[in-house]
């Protein structure tokens, strides 16, 4: 089955520490995208990818930083410079950039700083 | 700089009764148009898109979208809710370039009454 995974559901963290969050496609799909959700607030966009090797800032990147070593992962660390890192994380692909072409998410991150 | 308002945060509404979930937009220039729905502690789905041609779409599951470029909204209806309709439904806008992203609403929870 295709699809996207991210790893762990859940994660638990301490003040101060960096921790990274999975995300896998075999979608084949070029571009993936992080956003952040919060209650009421929707999706605010963190970072992107459009190919290998290639990524940009989002809205939010301030805290964050990704790597695209290889097109089917996209992973997300969230360092210790973020400030409010306790939310929900999603993970997004589609198969070109461009926003005419259909996200598909993952089934997110629950992150809590404790 | 574009953005989208879904106008309700909440709508309670019974079963088998219809709906609608508003959403307004503000750009200048020709959009593209989403809705996604998110169930509970999941990713998002798509659930239909506006990028030219009819104004009216439909998803396979009974929902339909207007585009009205007058009014610059995106109304979302439904004549007749079904309790598994139960989620949470986001708008979302792009100017649909390559290089483009899409900005999301804050979410409407659609409850259903039995």
């Amino acid at each position: 089955d295709g699809g996207i995974t991210q790893s762990p559901k859940y994660l638990f963290r301490k003040e101060g520490q960096n921790v990274t969050l999975s995300c896998e496609q075999n979608l084949n799909h070029d571009a993936m995208y992080w956003y952040r959700q919060d209650p009421g607030q929707g999706l605010r966009l963190i970072y992107y990818s459009q190919i290998v090797n290639d990524f940009q800032k989002g809205d939010i990147a301030e805290g964050y930083s990704v790597s695209r070593e290889k097109k089917e992962s996209f992973p997300l660390t969230v360092t210790s410079a973020q400030k409010n890192p306790t939310a929900f994380y999603l993970c997004a692909s589609s198969i070109a950039p461009g926003a005419h072409n259909e996200q598909f998410f993952g089934p997110g991150t629950r992150l809590t700083v404790l | 700089a574009q953005s989208v308002t879904q106008l309700d945060s909440q709508v309670p509404v019974f079963e088998e009764a219809p709906v609608e979930l508003r959403c307004n937009y503000s750009s200048s220039v020709s959009v593209y148009l989403f809705w996604y729905v998110q169930y509970p502690n999941q990713g998002l789905q798509l659930l239909l898109k506006y990028l030219s041609g009819s104004t009216l779409v439909k998803s396979i599951n009974g929902f339909e979208a207007e585009f009205n470029k007058s009014q610059t909204s995106f109304h979302l209806r439904k004549p007749s809710v079904h309790i598994s309709d139960t989620a949470e439904y986001f708008c979302a806008v792009s100017k649909g370039n390559r290089d483009d992203k899409i900005i999301f609403g804050k979410g409407t929870r659609l409850h259903i009454l039995p």
